[in-house]
């Protein structure tokens, strides 16, 4: 039962180009998502989030996209640094007390 | 910056022993959660305690495995007699409780590892 699902588990960049990390939900009443980056043997650090009421939501290098319709988001990095290489997670608001719901991940490598 | 700091970074015990997890979450964050991700698999969710009291909890969340803010600062996770399954990452998260923002701020994590 993946309510919050990415597909790709791994992505490989070039330094310098975008790197677009995809995610899918399948429950219609989940109105807001977050985007963490994970290094091992690190906690989830949070990047960036968006809610229902959006479809677009810009910080610095990261930009996150949101279709309702298709319950789909991305997150855009550009450009793309080897800083950057780590594990992305999409999640969403779960319960009314905000418990998150965690997609499997992404690792994403960016070569120099 | 304020942080999520958790103690110990890495706990080794027995089968069947009582495990204290420990977590002192951001100061004036009104909202804890304790998550775990096995190693492999996705971060899970727990428990949630606003109020002094547990708010919501998942399936994962049984009898073994109780929360506790004893005083102002610590939010303790623990779990009665640990089982092999039991080992993984085990992180804590707290959130403001503002009206703006959902955005939950995680510990480094603890990782148990259950002999």
């Amino acid at each position: 039962d993946q309510q919050v699902k990415q597909n790709s588990p791994s992505l490989s960049v070039q330094e310098g180009r975008i790197s677009i990390l995809n995610c899918d939900y399948t429950n219609s009443m989940f109105d807001y998502f977050l985007w963490y980056k994970k290094y091992p043997a690190e906690g989830p650090t949070f990047l960036i989030s968006i809610s229902s009421i959006k479809d677009k939501n810009e910080d610095g290098r990261f930009t996150v996209f949101l279709n309702k319709s298709a319950k789909h988001l991305s997150l855009h990095i550009v450009p793309s640094q080897p800083g950057d290489s780590a594990v992305y997670f999409c999640a969403a608001r779960g319960g009314s007390q905000g418990n998150l719901i965690f997609g499997k991940g992404t690792k994403l490598s960016v070569k120099p | 910056e304020p942080e999520v700091t958790q103690t110990p970074s890495h706990q080794v015990t027995q089968m069947g022993q009582e495990v204290i997890l420990r977590c002192v979450p951001i100061s004036n964050h009104l909202y804890f959660y304790w998550y775990r991700q096995i190693l492999g698999q996705k971060v899970e969710f727990l428990v949630s305690f606003y109020n002094n009291e547990i708010s919501e909890k998942s399936e994962i969340f049984d009898d073994q495995f109780s929360v506790e803010r004893p005083d102002g600062s610590n939010f303790t996770l623990k779990i009665r007699s640990t089982k092999l399954e039991d080992s993984a990452m085990y992180f804590c998260a707290s959130r403001p409780g503002s009206l703006f923002t959902d955005t939950q701020y995680f510990g480094p994590g603890t990782r148990l590892t259950v002999l």
